[in-house]
């Protein structure tokens, strides 16, 4: 089956540093991507991650094994506004790239 | 500006009234999909398009309809709504950049069917 597993719920203070995991069983994989995604919003592409390593954009930093079918989304410097969900989702790679989303991780902020 | 435009943002409807979901892009892209997001659950897809004329299933079509008459448009149809399809339901469209092309999604639609 498809399974992408990721905490339902964290709280981390402003100013801090936050990692939030994700881990998949798939049968496929082409590419991870996070996105974020304000309460009642749409969600916004935030990284792409398809070999393994860090990649680094600003405050955010995406993180990615195969091996072990796992990621992480690395939060820096946390400001008010990173309040949010966070969302993984995994890429088919087969027929049309289709993506498997995860339930989110919705993090909380507190000053 | 580059977008996806869902209209309407709210809708409240009774069962069994069919009502349409709008959605339209200008970017030009190819691919077009639905999704409805419910707490608790990932975002699952209803149906996509890969081009004009050509939709398939994702996984989660029963009681919805779609059409891709034009490559700008793709709205969501809903038959006769039941109180089950209560939710957030999003449009989305990627270019064809690659496979690291990322989806831009509209603002979203939340229905609630009484």
């Amino acid at each position: 089956g498809q399974n992408i597993d990721q905490p339902t719920e964290m709280t981390a203070t402003e100013g801090a540093i936050v990692q939030i995991n994700c881990t998949y069983q798939t049968s496929g994989f082409n590419g991870l991507f996070w996105y974020q995604q304000h309460a009642g919003e749409a969600p916004t592409f935030l990284s792409y991650n398809v070999l393994d390593g860090l990649e680094e954009k600003g405050r955010f930093s995406s993180f990615l094994s195969r091996s072990k079918g796992y990621s992480y989304l690395l939060l820096k410097e946390l400001q008010m506004k990173d309040s949010a969900s966070y969302l993984c989702a995994v890429r088919s790679p087969w027929g049309n790239y289709q993506l498997i989303w995860g339930a989110g991780t919705k993090l909380i902020i507190k000053p | 500006e580059a977008q996806v435009t869902q209209n309407p943002r709210y809708l409240i409807t009774v069962t069994g009234k069919k009502l349409t979901v709008t959605c339209s892009q200008n970017m030009n892209h190819e691919y077009m999909s639905w999704y409805r997001q419910d707490p608790g659950l990932g975002l699952r897809q209803i149906y996509y398009s890969m081009n004009v004329e050509v939709t398939d299933k994702g996984d989660v079509p029963e009681g919805y309809k779609v059409s891709r008459k034009e490559k700008r448009n793709f709205p969501l149809i809903l038959e006769s709504p039941s109180p089950n399809q209560t939710s957030l339901y999003f449009c989305a469209s990627r270019g064809t950049g690659g496979t690291n092309s990322p989806l831009h999604f509209g603002n979203g639609t939340r229905l609630t069917v009484t």
